[in-house]
Order: C-alpha cells, then structure tokens, then sequence
C-alpha cells in the first residue's frame, strides 16, 4: 500500500541550529512530493515540491529538500531555523501514470518547536 | 481575499446532529477534496471531486457525504454526528494540468459533544 512516513513527530532546536526532517515513502512509479507547513492557527501552505529533474529542491523560506530514489526518501532541511519556523511540518506524495487520482498521502506530521 | 474559503470555521455540535461544512473556491480549480486531520495522523482524505459530476470515496468516508454544487462548491456532510468525528477538516483544490499541487482552505474546526 502506498504510505508516507514522518520519522520524528516532535522535534525541539534553538534558533540558529539546523534542521533535517526525515520523510520516507511507499510507491510503485513514479511520484511528486511535497513538503507542506502548517503555522499555529493557519491552513496548509506549500513549501516546496518535487516533480523530475534536479533531486535537490528549494523552497520558500530557506528550506530545500532531497530526493534520494534508492532510499525512497524525501528529507527537509534548513541550515538554520528561527523562531518564526515554528509549524507543524507534512511530508505528502502522490503517484504519477495511468490510473493517477492525484490524491496525496500525508505523513504523520513533525511538530517543530523553535526555541528563541 | 482568499482562494479556498470554509465555513463554518468552528463549530460544537451534539452527537446524533446533521451538519455541513462548505467550501468555496474562486480559483477555477476542476479538482476538490475534503480532508480530516487528526494529532499524530497526519491528513487522511475523506472524498474527492474531479468535476460536477465525478464523486469518488477516498480513504475514510464512511459517515460522511458530499456534494458538488458547483465547480466552485463542494460541501461534507455528518449525516449523524459521533465525537469520533470531532477533528480539523480541510478543503483543497488542485488544477488538472498542474501536477497535482493542492491549495488548501483555513480549516473547520469541528467538535462532537
């Protein structure tokens, strides 16, 4: 079955550290990924997707993610966090080919708490 | 003014209530989808539209359904509300063309008392 799984659910740094966020996924095909971020009290907003091409993607914010294939992993970075990064973070894929719905999977979720 | 709105954007209910959660969007996006999301579960996908008229059950539907007024409306309905049920809902669009980037609405915050 297709999955998606987040490896820390909470994660606590203080400003200036850096940051990885583990993803791995479950999927035949091809996919697109995606890192998604949710500020406190706010909807889901992109922060960088991957689709073909260049395995390392950057995003908004100073985040970048890598898309290793052998490993089946997608994991966020930032070299240095602040306070204002404090989110909850969502790694999430869908499948490309035949038959493709578009329907994201969505992994557990990293809670971030930034220390200031 | 926002592309995905919901509404309401809280709501306490009680167990047995019928109630609907709407959502609109002025993005001219064919595709719709209502998701729940629960702590530590991450967003599970309730039901997807792909147009007016193509409605499809996605991981977690039972006792749920929707409806598809418009291109621009897709509402969920609790026909019986159960505290189970007591979560933060999603709506999110997506265009067809565009590799499946989903925008998502604030959120409904639900409770089932």
């Amino acid at each position: 079955a297709q999955s998606v799984s987040q490896h820390n659910h909470h994660v606590i740094l203080s400003e200036a550290a850096s940051l990885e966020l583990g993803c791995n996924y479950s999927y035949g095909g091809t996919v697109n990924l995606f890192w998604y971020v949710q500020y406190p009290g706010q909807h889901l907003q992109l922060l960088l997707k991957y689709f073909s091409g260049d395995p390392l993607v950057k995003g908004i914010k100073g985040f970048e993610a890598e898309f290793i294939k052998s490993k089946f992993s997608f994991n966020l970075r930032k070299p240095s966090v602040q306070w204002s990064d404090t989110a909850e973070y969502f790694c999430a894929a869908t499948s490309r080919g035949s038959g493709n719905t578009g329907k994201l999977i969505f992994g557990q979720g990293t809670t971030l708490q930034v220390k200031p | 003014d926002a592309d995905v709105t919901q509404t309401p954007r809280n709501r306490i209910t009680k167990t047995g209530k019928r109630i609907m959660l709407e959502c609109s969007q002025t993005k001219g996006h064919d595709r719709m989808y209502w998701y729940r999301q629960d702590p530590g579960l991450g967003l599970q996908l309730i039901y997807y539209s792909f147009d007016v008229k193509d409605i499809n059950k996605g991981e977690i539907s039972d006792g749920y359904s929707v409806s598809r007024q418009a291109q621009a409306k897709f509402s969920l309905s609790l026909e019986s509300a159960i505290p189970n049920q007591t979560a933060l809902y999603f709506c999110a669009t997506s265009e067809v063309w565009v590799l499946y980037e989903q925008y998502f609405g604030p959120g409904t915050r639900l409770t089932v008392t």
